[in-house]
């Protein structure tokens, strides 16, 4: 296996709470992704990492904030969740240009 | 509005039958990657295709990027019911690390 974990892989939270998804992997790959699936739309990237304590926005990153202080960890943290974040969220890893190895996915529902 | 397109949307089909699978941009792609994503699972990445016109053949999937790098087939031999499963396209703009993802092709092979 390729050493990614998400957790938790099921979360039932409530609307104005925050909210922290955590993926690790044993791989020490450089690159770290945060991205959300929703019917229709596809993967989309919120946000992701080049290194410790370097990261960037994706399309998606409006309410959602990330942290990586060490190689192997990246927070995703939804500061207030909302109903629209109600959503499949995908941790992946990979090496420059190479291609992508996802966790197994953090099933979000926010009531 | 998508930056990658996949056609269809979903697809049925009997074992032993053959079928393609596209995903279309009017975007040029420096690379593009092809997945396999089964239920409650992170896609698995099946292929990349780097070179215009490149084919790359994996058993009974056949992949080929375009001449122009803006669109990629995906081409199943005597499907399987373990060839079931969304089939997701990516692209890399420019040199970047990051890749834009399609919708996707959810594919039913019945036995």
């Amino acid at each position: 296996d390729a050493g990614i974990t998400q957790s938790p892989r099921h979360k039932v939270t409530e609307t104005g709470t925050p909210v922290t998804l955590r993926c690790h992997q044993t791989e020490n790959h450089r690159y770290m992704y945060w991205y959300r699936q929703d019917p229709g739309h596809g993967l989309r990237l919120i946000h992701y990492s080049y290194g410790v304590k370097d990261t960037d926005k994706g399309e998606v990153s409006d309410g959602y904030s990330v942290s990586r202080s060490k190689t192997e960890d990246f927070l995703l943290t939804l500061e207030s969740a909302t109903s629209s974040q109600t959503s499949v969220y995908f941790c992946a890893i990979s090496e420059m240009r190479g291609g992508y190895t996802f966790g197994s996915g953090t099933r979000l529902t926010v009531v | 509005t998508q930056l990658l397109e996949q056609s269809p949307q979903f697809l049925s089909i009997q074992e032993g039958e053959n079928l393609t699978v596209y995903c279309n941009s009017s975007s040029v792609f420096s690379s593009l990657q092809w997945y396999r994503q089964e239920p409650g699972e992170g896609p698995v990445l099946l292929v990349t295709v780097v070179t215009g016109g490149e084919v790359k053949k994996l058993k009974r999937l056949t992949f080929q990027f375009g001449d122009a790098r803006k669109d990629s087939s995906l081409h199943i031999t005597a499907a399987q019911p373990g060839d079931t499963g969304l089939y997701l396209c990516a692209g890399a703009l420019g040199y970047g690390q990051n890749f834009v993802f399609g919708p996707g092709t959810r594919l039913s092979v019945l036995p």
